[in-house]
This record gives structure tokens, sequence and C-alpha cells, in this order.
């Protein structure tokens, strides 16, 4: 079955400095993997979308995402951070049905 | 265009109590569904439906019914409300559900308090 860990909860950056935000996947077959973004009291936004493309993926604001099949990860960069980029993360896996699994969710906080 | 729109926004029940939850998308987007968010648990799928009258059961459907009768509207039903019931539910809709190559596109979320 298809499953997804972000490994952080919260990260804490300082505006101009980079952000990584980490996820880890599991899929006996080659997924689709996204990045969502959620603002307080907002609906999710699509950040970025693998697949089986490009192993980097460019999506919306800055971020990025690369794709390693042999770590199995779907990491979350952007090179620096600014104020409204504090918000929940949500790394999400589609199972092989094309349902979407959510990960827990990583805040990032943003400090001045 | 409105995108999905989600009613009411806010909502405080009694245990046993009935209500139905609105979602209306104005994408003509065949998919639709509900997910619930409670802390540390991201986002679980409740209730799914890939075009009108067609509908499944997602990871969490106990104490929840849906219908598609138009492909623009998705309530969610509450039969008998129960504390384990309180979260913040988003419904979300999608062009296709074919790998999700066409994004998720979100409601703002209905806030609900069961006591």
């Amino acid at each position: 079955a298809q499953s997804v860990t972000q490994l952080d909860s919260h990260v804490s950056v300082s505006e101009g400095t980079p952000v990584l935000l980490r996820c880890n996947y599991s899929s006996s077959y080659s997924p689709s993997l996204f990045w969502y973004v959620q603002h307080p009291n907002k609906g999710l936004q699509l950040l970025l979308k693998y697949t089986s493309a490009a192993t980097l993926v460019k999506g919306i604001n800055g971020f990025e995402a690369e794709f390693k099949k042999s770590e199995t990860s779907f990491h979350l960069t952007k090179p620096s951070a600014h104020m409204s980029d504090a918000a929940e993360y949500f790394c999400v896996v589609s199972d092989s049905s094309g349902k979407l699994i959510f990960g827990q969710g990583t805040t990032l906080q943003v400090k001045p | 265009n409105a995108g999905v729109t989600q009613t009411p926004k806010f909502q405080v029940l009694k245990t046993g109590q009935s209500m139905t939850l609105q979602c209306a998308q104005d994408m003509n987007h065949e998919y639709m569904s509900w997910y619930r968010q409670d802390p540390g648990m991201g986002l679980r799928l409740i209730h799914y439906s890939v075009g009108a009258g067609i509908t499944d059961q997602g990871e969490v459907p106990n104490g929840y019914n849906v219908s598609r009768s138009t492909t623009e509207d998705f309530p969610l039903r509450l039969l008998s409300a129960a504390p384990s019931q309180t979260s913040v539910y988003f419904c979300a809709s999608s062009y296709s559900t074919v790998d999700f190559v066409s994004p998720l596109h979100f409601g703002n979320g209905t806030r609900l308090t069961v006591t």
C-alpha cells in the first residue's frame, strides 16, 4: 500500500534563508507525487506535482522538489524564504486507484 | 469563477443532530470529494464521486452519507452527529481522476464542532 511520511511536523527558518521540507514515500509502483500548501483558514493549493516526467519539478512561488527513486524521497525546497511562505505544507502520493494519500503536514514558520 | 464553494463556514451541533454540508463547483469537474482534516493526521478521504450518480467510499466513510445528483453539487450528510466528527471538512474537485494530472481545487473548509 502507498504511504507518505513527512519527517518534520514543524520547521522554522529566518526570512531569506533556504527552506527544506522533507517527505518520504512508500509505493509498490511509480507513483504521482504532489506538494500542497495551506494558508491559515484556507483550502489547500497545489504547489507542484511529479508525474514520471522530469525528476526536478518546479512549482509556484519559487518552490521546487526533486523525485529521488533510490531514496524514495520528494523533498520540497526554496532558496530564500519569504514571510508569505509561512503555512502548512502537505506531501501527497496517489495510490493505484488514483486516490490521494496525504502526509501529516509540516508547519513552516518564517521569522523576520 | 467562484471555484469550489462550501457552506457553512462554521457549525456547532449537539450529539445526535443531523446536518448537511454543502459543496458546489462551477468548473464542470467530474471528480468531487470530501476530506476531513484533524491535527497531526493530514487529510483523510471520506467519500468521493467520479460523476453524477456515482459515489464511493474513501478511507473514513462511517457516519457520513453523500449523493451526486448533479455535476455541480456534492453534499455531505451527517445523520447523527458524534463528538468524534468534530473536524474541519474540505470539499475538493478536479477535472480528471487519471493519475490526478489535473490538480485538486479545494474549498475554504467548514469547521464543525459537535458537543
